[in-house]
């Protein structure tokens, strides 16, 4: 099975800092998917980033960015210039190319102080 | 935008009873999913479907949990008989077969199952 690990329970940040989540994961597979999540206290799961292992550059969107280091089995989230709606839990999240379970880590709590 | 909606919001049920929860996966989706997520704990994979069979399932879903896909658009999660540690969060997901979206999960806002 395959485990993700976000190693920091609780990460504050100043408005309009970066803060960088980390996350690794185990697999054999060389075909998979990774994909973090923001869950805000409304508790919805909403899709933030996604990075396919096939591809070498790292996915971007907007103030998310990942640097995905396949190798090392890393795959950290940056948050730039963060925004007080940015305060959430996130989750790392892995999926196998040929199955169909998402694998979460257990979750990084994020915090933006005004 | 389309999105995946879950009803009821929350639910509150006895011990022992049954419930049915309802998820209206996005439209041209083929692939269904049920997670749950425990207060305070990681989310977990408990069932997916596709052509109207279970593909995969966890060692949490049990034969106390069933799901099905009564008509064209609704996908259900029916717990027989409750227990206490069955009150979780409970997130249906969907995703399409092709496209920037393939692969990609796309989460219902949660059913809050409290049992009592």
């Amino acid at each position: 099975a395959q485990t993700v690990t976000q190693s920091q329970p609780e990460m504050s940040v100043q408005e309009a800092e970066t803060v960088t989540l980390s996350c690794t994961y185990d697999t054999s597979e060389s075909n998979y998917y990774l994909f973090w999540y923001k869950q805000p206290p409304s508790r919805q799961m909403i899709l933030v980033i996604r990075q396919e292992a096939y591809k070498q550059q790292n996915a971007t969107e907007n103030r998310f960015s990942v640097n995905f280091q396949k190798a090392a089995k890393s795959f950290s989230l940056k948050i730039s210039d963060s925004q007080l709606g940015d305060t959430a839990m996130y989750f790392c999240a892995y999926l196998y190319s040929n199955d169909y379970k998402l694998s979460f880590g257990a979750g990084t709590t994020v915090t933006v102080r005004a | 935008e389309p999105e995946v909606t879950q009803t009821p919001s929350h639910q509150v049920t006895q011990m022992g009873q049954e419930v049915i929860l309802r998820c209206v996966p996005i439209s041209n989706h083929l692939y269904f999913y049920w997670y749950r997520q425990i207060l305070g704990q990681k989310v977990e994979f408990l069932v997916s479907f596709y052509n109207n069979e279970i593909s995969e399932k966890s060692e949490i879903f049990d034969d106390q949990f069933s799901v099905e896909r009564p008509d064209g658009s609704n996908f259900t999660l029916k717990i027989r008989s409750t227990k206490l540690e069955d009150s979780a969060m409970y997130f249906c997901a969907s995703s399409g077969t092709s496209g920037r979206t393939y692969n990609e999960q796309f989460f219902g806002p949660g059913t809050r199952l409290t049992v009592l």
